[in-house]
């Protein structure tokens, strides 16, 4: 069992360019979730997933779109990325939104 | 919306002394409460849960506590050790909404 993988781990963008952050889990887990985690802020909430087929906004969703692809696949995709978007970003899986949610290792983006 | 508030943000303790981080939330539909703790450079890990129809739950070295009338729920650590050095993060989560909102975290030093 691999868990959550998250790819790619690190990534440096210029402003204004696209670019898709993959997630896939091997768990069955229903709930899938984006956070972006950055100095005193916590993890933030971008989008989440309660379900293959739904999704919903988080905290922080502007300037993120997302994919529930199948029960495995939740992609999260900046369309024009901005240096506001420099973070790092988690995904995250758990059986339901009320469980343990297993995190994967985590992408860090730079935007210049 | 959904709003979950933790304190200290910082909190430095001597070996073999108790922590206590306390965290409250908003969203009286909240049923959920996990714990979570990070190791630098590492992806969060679930510590600890407590559900709403708990009041205290506890693990070894660890405890939680809820008390829903006054929306707030508190982790203890007992006994410190310099491992236990890390970020801990409170989270909460609304069967309402589906969504899991995390605190802004409290980095715990001990110190030997």
């Amino acid at each position: 069992n691999a868990g959550v993988t998250q790819t790619p781990k690190f990534q440096v963008l210029k402003t204004g360019q696209s670019m898709t952050l993959q997630c896939a889990q091997d768990m069955n887990h229903n709930s899938m979730y984006w956070y972006r985690q950055d100095p005193g802020m916590g993890l933030r909430l971008i989008y989440y997933s309660a379900s293959e087929g739904t999704t919903d906004k988080g905290e922080v969703p502007n300037g993120y779109n997302v994919s529930r692809l199948n029960k495995r696949e939740f992609s999260l995709r900046l369309e024009s990325a901005a240096p506001s978007q420099t973070s790092v970003y988690f995904c995250a899986s758990g059986v339901e939104g009320d469980t343990e949610a297993f995190f994967g290792q985590g992408t860090r983006l730079t935007v210049v | 919306g959904e709003n979950v508030e933790q304190h200290p943000s910082t909190l430095s303790v001597q070996e073999g002394d108790s922590a206590v981080i306390k965290c409250t939330y908003s969203d009286s539909a909240s049923n959920y409460f996990p714990w979570y703790k990070q190791e630098l450079g590492k992806r969060p890990q679930l510590i600890i849960d407590i559900r709403s129809n708990v009041g205290e739950k506890k693990d070894q070295r660890i405890a939680v506590t809820l008390n829903k009338t006054a929306k707030h729920f508190s982790l203890h650590i007992t006994e410190t050790q310099p491992e236990d050095s890390a970020v801990y993060f409170c989270a909460a989560f609304s069967s309402n909404t589906g969504k899991l909102i995390f605190g802004q975290g409290t980095t715990l030093q001990v110190k030997p």
